[in-house]
């Protein structure tokens, strides 16, 4: 199993620009999440998907819009890319009932200029 | 929202045990915790969760409080890869993580 995949690892963007962050679970998880994380900061939820066909805000959800593709797919969507924007976006997946951890992906590094 | 506090950093010696405490003081009786840990700007790795008993696993012990207010996060032999950030998480409901900044462990030579 791979686990978590995020595509792509490091993307530059300049202000104003879109682009999609894509994730991928193969564990048969009912519950995906986006977080960001700001240098020395800890993880934000931005987006979550508590089951295939429904999305839900997390704490910071401005700037973002998600698609749950599929039950194995969750994608986070920059429509107009800003400098806040820069950060580190991290993909989970989890089992979807109370007492189930989430695994994480490796991560996708956003610089916008 | 239970909401944990966790001190910002702590030191351990190598091969000595880590005992990382935190606060969830408003947590409801059906409030799990969960303990994860980031190792440089990796993606968080889970280590342990409990509910109300004490749980251990082959990374660490998980101790909570009678009244569960708090709770301490051992690891018994710590060693230098053990270095990270270490967060205390207590989600409302089955979905919605707050992570906060967590405590940063060094463990030292």
């Amino acid at each position: 199993n791979a686990g978590v995949t995020q595509t792509p690892k490091f993307q530059v963007l300049k202000t104003g620009q879109s682009m999609t962050l894509q994730c991928a679970q193969d564990m048969n998880h009912n519950s995906m999440y986006w977080y960001r994380q700001d240098p020395g900061m800890g993880l934000r939820l931005i987006y979550y998907s508590a089951s295939e066909g429904t999305t839900d805000k997390g704490e910071v959800p401005n700037g973002y819009n998600v698609s749950r593709l599929n039950k194995r797919e969750f994608s986070l969507r920059l429509e107009s890319a800003a400098p806040s924007q820069t950060s580190v976006y991290f993909c989970a997946s989890r089992g979807g009932q109370a007492g189930y951890e989430q695994y994480f992906g490796p991560g996708t590094r956003l610089t916008v200029t | 929202d239970a909401k944990t506090t966790q001190p910002p950093s702590m030191d351990c010696a190598e091969g000595r045990a880590a005992n990382l405490p935190c606060n969830h003081s408003t947590i409801s009786g059906n409030e799990y915790v969960y303990w994860y840990r980031q190792i440089h700007s990796q993606g968080p790795q889970y280590i342990i969760h409990g509910l109300k008993n004490n749980e251990t696993n082959e990374m660490a012990s998980l101790i909570i409080t009678e009244d569960r207010k708090s709770s301490t996060l051992i690891l018994p032999h710590a060693t230098l890869r053990d270095t990270a950030v270490y967060y205390c998480i207590s989600p409302p409901g089955t979905y919605k993580y707050i992570f906060g900044t967590g405590t940063r462990l060094k463990v030292l030579a």
